[in-house]
């Protein structure tokens, strides 16, 4: 069974701080990782989905690297918003089947 | 371009009732998945259905659980009886991706369903 890890489980900001999560799970037999941003009341929304070593990718004022050799990645929010309040969560595909397995998310609270 | 619906948005019922929720994934999505989110827990997956054959439900408790994708487009979930553990979101995802392999997922709002 794998293991996607999410940390931290929450965090409370201020407005314009910068902030960032990691998303750990099993480097063998890696795929794909998602992330995604889910607002209270809302559908989860795809923020990237990255297969690549190395690969970073940017939307906006938040970014992401990913590490498939350790088994990690990391996401940034620049100068945080009230708006960017959500819970993040990444999921791993493992091999080729197109199941995600998710984390268990980072609740992110900006305080204006 | 219309997203994934789904209904009810929320339904609370008594333990061992019955209860169905509905999904219409976007147009054209070959894909269609059905997940439960327990508080403080990720997504799980409980069945994948590509167009209306199922790909994967082996994580759904078939003794109480069942799923159908009529005609390859809306799909239904049913929980009978209903557990007081059954309380969660469930969320239903569609994908363009033919082969189902890690493509982009696009979710509806969920049914957050209470058992009491």
């Amino acid at each position: 069974i794998l293991n996607v890890e999410q940390s931290p489980q929450s965090l409370h900001v201020q407005e314009g701080d910068s902030t960032n999560f990691t998303c750990s799970f099993p480097s063998s037999n890696f795929y794909a990782l998602h992330w995604y941003r889910w607002e209270t009341a809302k559908s989860p929304e795809a923020l990237f989905v990255m297969t690549l070593n190395g690969d970073e990718k940017k939307k906006g004022r938040i970014s992401a690297t990913l590490n498939t050799k350790e088994g990690y990645s990391y996401l940034y929010i620049k100068g945080s918003q009230p708006e960017d309040s959500a819970t993040y969560l990444c999921a791993t595909v493992p091999g080729s089947q197109g199941n995600l397995i998710f984390g268990k998310g980072t609740k992110l609270s900006v305080k204006p | 371009e219309a997203g994934v619906a789904q209904s009810p948005r929320y339904k609370i019922i008594e333990k061992r009732q019955s209860v169905a929720f509905w999904c219409n994934p976007i147009s054209g999505h070959a894909t269609l998945y059905w997940y439960q989110q327990i508080l403080g827990q990720g997504p799980k997956l409980l069945i994948q259905f590509q167009n209306n054959g199922v790909v994967d439900d082996s994580q759904l408790p078939k003794d109480r659980f069942s799923a159908e994708r009529l005609k390859g487009v809306d799909s239904t979930l049913k929980i009978q009886p209903a557990k007081l553990e059954d309380s969660a979101v469930y969320l239903c995802a569609s994908s363009l991706d033919l082969s189902g392999k890690g493509g982009e997922q696009f979710f509806g709002p969920g049914t957050r369903l209470t058992v009491l």
